[in-house]
């Protein structure tokens, strides 16, 4: 059974101090792992895909990372309104093919 | 160009009554996912449709069913409601499964409260 674990579940910061999330997935026929941003009573914001081990992408502050199993969202100087949830999910291959979500990471931000 | 589009945005159903909901995918993507969000369970994949076709079905109840029209269009309903199917429901937009470099996006998502 597909597994994705997210952590930490919370995480505090000072603006402008980087840390890194991270995600451990077990997903049969990996056909990439997608980051999300969501906000309060809104749907996820697509971030990222990353296909293949080695991988990176940059976005303004974030940058992701994967491994064959991990991946992780490194936030580096991070600002208030970079507060927000953010979820992981890798998608399966074949009759597999889905986004099997975390539970997500809260980060917030304190100026 | 415009992105995915859910409606209702909020539905106050009782128990024991059903409830659609509607998702209009993004222009030329043909395929839609719907995902239960919940405080305790997160994300949790209902069903994928592609085509008109339902490709995969999550861990749900029979309660939960769906269907794609020929405009890519998709609604999913849910019948005899019960308290813990209140929850966000969320739709997903993508290109078409087996695609390499589809990104998936996601709808405002449907409130549904069951009082």
């Amino acid at each position: 059974e597909d597994q994705v674990t997210q952590s930490p579940e919370a995480l505090r910061l000072q603006e402008g101090e980087s840390s890194s999330l991270n995600c451990s997935y077990t997903v049969s026929g990996l056909r990439g792992l997608f980051w999300y941003r969501q906000d309060p009573g809104k749907g996820p914001e697509f971030l990222f895909t990353l296909y293949s081990a080695g991988e990176e992408k940059e976005k303004e502050r974030l940058k992701a990372t994967l491994t064959k199993k991990e991946s992780f969202l490194h936030i580096t100087a991070p600002k208030p309104e970079d507060s927000a949830t953010y979820l992981c999910a890798p998608r399966g291959g074949g009759s597999n093919y889905k986004l099997t979500f975390g539970k997500g990471t809260l980060l917030t931000v304190n100026p | 160009k415009a992105g995915v589009t859910q409606t209702p945005r909020y539905l106050i159903k009782t128990r024991g009554q059903q409830v659609t909901l509607s998702c209009s995918p993004i222009s030329g993507h043909r395929s839609v996912s719907w995902y239960q969000q919940t405080p305790g369970q997160g994300l949790q994949f209902l069903f994928e449709y592609f085509s008109e076709t339902q490709r995969n079905k999550g861990n749900f109840p029979g309660r939960f069913s769906g269907r794609q029209f020929s405009n890519s269009r998709s609604e999913m309903n849910v019948s005899t409601l019960e308290l813990g199917d209140s929850a966000l429901y969320l739709c997903a937009s993508s290109l078409a499964p087996g695609v390499r470099n589809t990104e998936a996006f996601f709808g405002q998502g449907t409130r549904l409260t069951v009082v």
